[in-house]
């Protein structure tokens, strides 16, 4: 059982927008930033997100995060089918040090 | 550019430890920290630990306290992760990963991964 919690699966028609929600505690994303990664099968994730709604350089700005109190959205307009990965969630905790969610794995249909 | 590349696969018995290894190129090594993260065939991510490269302090998972030492021979840019008595459940691919060099943040810059497997 993660500590953030994040639906396992979400999907979406190319062209369509789709959000990952990623909830957790006070401890964690009401207190701390929050960092998504991008995992392809079978290689290492790569950073998507970092603090809150920083992209890495590379990154297109179909993807964005919002965060509220204790939960973040991570946000994906224009789907491709190069965006078909897992996404997994990731904060500070204050007792747990790092965090991360359970991770979805997005379909693009 | 930045790189992080780890040792090989390795198998282990039950009981036993693995040492692997994490050599980083294309930035300050002492201006950065160094996280571990591991993931079960078909689950999530697992943050294991950081080990900062400017002063050595760490932070450990509560889950690996004890079993788990994160070293630095900052001569070579390289990071070391030892993971003692492994069980079953400790095969995996980890994951050495460029962290922040105070406390651990975000996962900039990612190894190429270790698969260990345990077994007998």
């Amino acid at each position: 059982q993660s500590v953030l919690t994040q639906p396992p699966s979400v999907s979406a028609a190319p062209g369509h927008n789709v959000t990952i929600s990623c909830s957790g505690s006070s401890s964690n994303i009401g207190n701390s930033y929050v960092s998504w990664y991008q995992q392809f099968p079978g290689t290492a994730p790569r950073l998507l997100i970092y603090d809150n709604n920083k992209r890495p350089s590379g990154i297109p700005d179909r993807f964005s995060v919002s965060k509220s109190d204790t939960s973040a959205t991570l946000a994906i307009t224009g789907l491709q089918t190069g965006d078909e990965a897992d996404y997994y969630c990731e904060a500070r905790d204050n007792s747990l040090s790092v965090v991360f969610g359970g991770g979805t794995k997005l379909t693009v249909l | 550019q930045v790189q992080l590349v780890q040792s090989g696969a390795e198998v282990k018995k039950p009981g036993a430890s693995v040492t692997v290894s994490c050599k980083t190129s294309g930035y300050s090594f002492t201006d950065y920290g160094i996280s571990w993260v591991r993931q079960a065939p078909g689950q999530g991510l697992e943050w294991m630990g950081w080990i900062s490269g400017y002063n050595g302090n760490s932070d450990y998972a509560q889950k690996f306290q004890g079993s788990v030492t994160m070293t630095l021979d900052t001569s070579t840019s390289t990071a070391f992760m030892e993971v003692r008595s492994l069980r079953s459940d400790d095969t995996a691919v980890y994951y050495c990963t460029r962290d922040e060099v105070y406390v651990p943040g975000y996962f900039d810059y990612w190894g190429q991964g270790t698969l260990v497997t345990v077994s007998s």
